[in-house]
């Protein structure tokens, strides 16, 4: 069957620290995966996109990487902040050919806290 | 504020009733996605809709329909209501095509309509 998990346990770390985050798929061969940001009772935020023909992006303290071999993507937040904490989750497209047909499939996503 | 708008912000109704959750999109954005919430299903896709016209379907349920106006907001129909359908609801939008690849697979998130069916 097709998945998408991600952690379930909460991540905890101190400040200052880089968290990673992982992101696994199975029986999915997205053209694209991307990376939001969602705190408690609010809308997600979208943070990075990233393609199956590209190995890692990287925006301000933000990096995320995706190995199709592996079938895994992961987010690491460099210089971690406590305003880092919320919980992120992972969405990939499961259609190759997609159009403007733009379905995202989520993966329940990892709780971070960030410890001063 | 990501400049899509979500009303009503909580909605508390009773099991058997019908509701109307409103959207609108982001200025000039042509797609529009509803999501449903819950704590143990997470994110779940339920519907999308481009210029009128829906372009994909999810786990939407034949209780639920949704609609987009020629004004492209849109709104999403809940009836004959149970209580697991209690969650938050949440509207997306997301740009036309153009050359930017990237940023018109990026969907920007309303607030979302926290639903209390009692």
């Amino acid at each position: 069957s097709q998945k998408i998990e991600q952690n379930s346990e909460a991540l905890n770390i101190q400040e200052g620290k880089t968290a990673t985050l992982t992101c696994n798929y199975t029986n999915y061969s997205p053209a694209y995966l991307q990376w939001y940001r969602q705190d408690p009772g609010r809308g997600p935020v979208f943070l990075l996109l990233i393609r199956e023909n590209e190995k890692e992006k990287r925006k301000e303290r933000l990096k995320v990487t995706f190995d199709t071999t592996l079938k895994q993507s992961l987010f690491h937040i460099t210089a971690s902040q406590p305003a880092d904490s919320a919980t992120y989750l992972c969405a990939l497209s499961p259609l190759r050919e997609a159009g403007n047909n733009r379905k995202l499939i989520w993966g329940l996503g990892t709780s971070l806290a960030v410890n001063p | 504020d990501s400049g899509v708008t979500q009303t009503p912000k909580h909605l508390i109704t009773a099991t058997g009733q019908r509701v109307t959750l409103r959207c609108s999109p982001r200025s000039g954005d042509l797609s529009v996605y509803w999501y449903q919430q819950s704590l143990d299903q997470g994110l779940q896709f339920l519907i999308q809709y481009y210029n009128g016209e829906e372009r994909a379907k999810g786990n939407i349920l034949e209780r639920f329909s949704a609609q987009q106006f020629p004004d492209l907001h849109s709104e999403l129909n809940l009836s004959s209501l149970e209580l697991g359908d209690s969650a938050l609801y949440f509207c997306a939008s997301s740009p036309a095509g153009g050359s930017d690849w990237v940023a018109k697979n990026i969907q920007y998130f309303g607030a979302g309509t926290r639903l209390s069916v009692l």
